[in-house]
């Protein structure tokens, strides 16, 4: 079974562009969550989606987006780059069973930088 | 706001003792207590789960406990060996307010051979 796969691995952008991220999860998994990684700040939860519909969101501006389509593959969107916005997104797939109990499956990230 | 904290940055233990990793939070209305490992590179992966209705669960060499009248879990790894050397979060799960898994900052576990 193929792991949750996130695209692309590593981009470079200066300040007040926008960049898309793609995630595919797990076959199969409904649900997908976002997260940012900075140093010293573990994971912070950016949004979820299951079945399409945006079930939760973090604490971030509305620079930040998603959406997810309907064969449950994901996007974040991130307009008007600040040089805060460095760090690495990961995405995470879970089952229905773990929707309730917390198990994640996480892609490896994508590492962005804003120069 | 911080529900889950990891008070300790860093942790170095010697190989074959034991590993005990802290997490403190604060939300009662937590469901489901986890912890991830992750190594540089990688996505962090995950490695056991309790129920807050229990207060043990043990897979291997990996056993979490649960105290709930104290909001704190820890994470015991008996024997430690140098491929445990990573980082560990520990997470937190509630249906209050819509599914979300809040993770703690993280510990790095530096396993010396």
């Amino acid at each position: 079974k193929a792991g949750v796969t996130q695209t692309p691995r590593y981009l470079i952008k200066t300040r007040g562009q926008q960049v898309t991220l793609s995630c595919s999860p797990i076959s199969g998994h409904r649900s997908v969550s976002w997260y940012q990684q900075t140093p010293g700040q573990g994971l912070q939860f950016l949004f979820e989606y299951f079945s399409e519909t945006q079930r939760n969101k973090g604490n971030f501006p509305g620079r930040f987006s998603g959406r997810q389509f309907s064969n449950s593959r994901s996007e974040m969107n991130v307009s008007t780059l600040e040089l805060g916005d460095s760090a690495l997104y990961l995405c995470a797939s879970s089952s229905d069973r773990g929707k309730i109990t917390g198990e994640l499956f996480f892609g490896e990230g994508s590492r962005l930088t804003v120069l | 706001d911080q529900q889950v904290k990891q008070n300790s940055p860093s942790l170095s233990v010697q190989e074959g003792r034991i590993s005990i990793l802290n997490c403190d939070y604060t939300n009662s209305m937590f469901d489901y207590f986890l912890w991830y490992k992750k190594y540089p590179a990688e996505g962090p992966t995950f490695l056991i789960s309790i129920s807050s209705i229990k207060d043990k669960n043990e897979d291997g060499r990996f056993t979490v406990f649960l105290n709930k009248s104290a909001k704190h879990l820890s994470l015991h790894i008996v024997p430690s060996q140098p491929g445990d050397s990573a980082v560990y979060f520990c997470a937190a799960r509630g249906s209050t307010g819509g599914f979300k898994t809040i993770f703690g900052a993280g510990t790095r576990l530096f396993v010396k051979a």
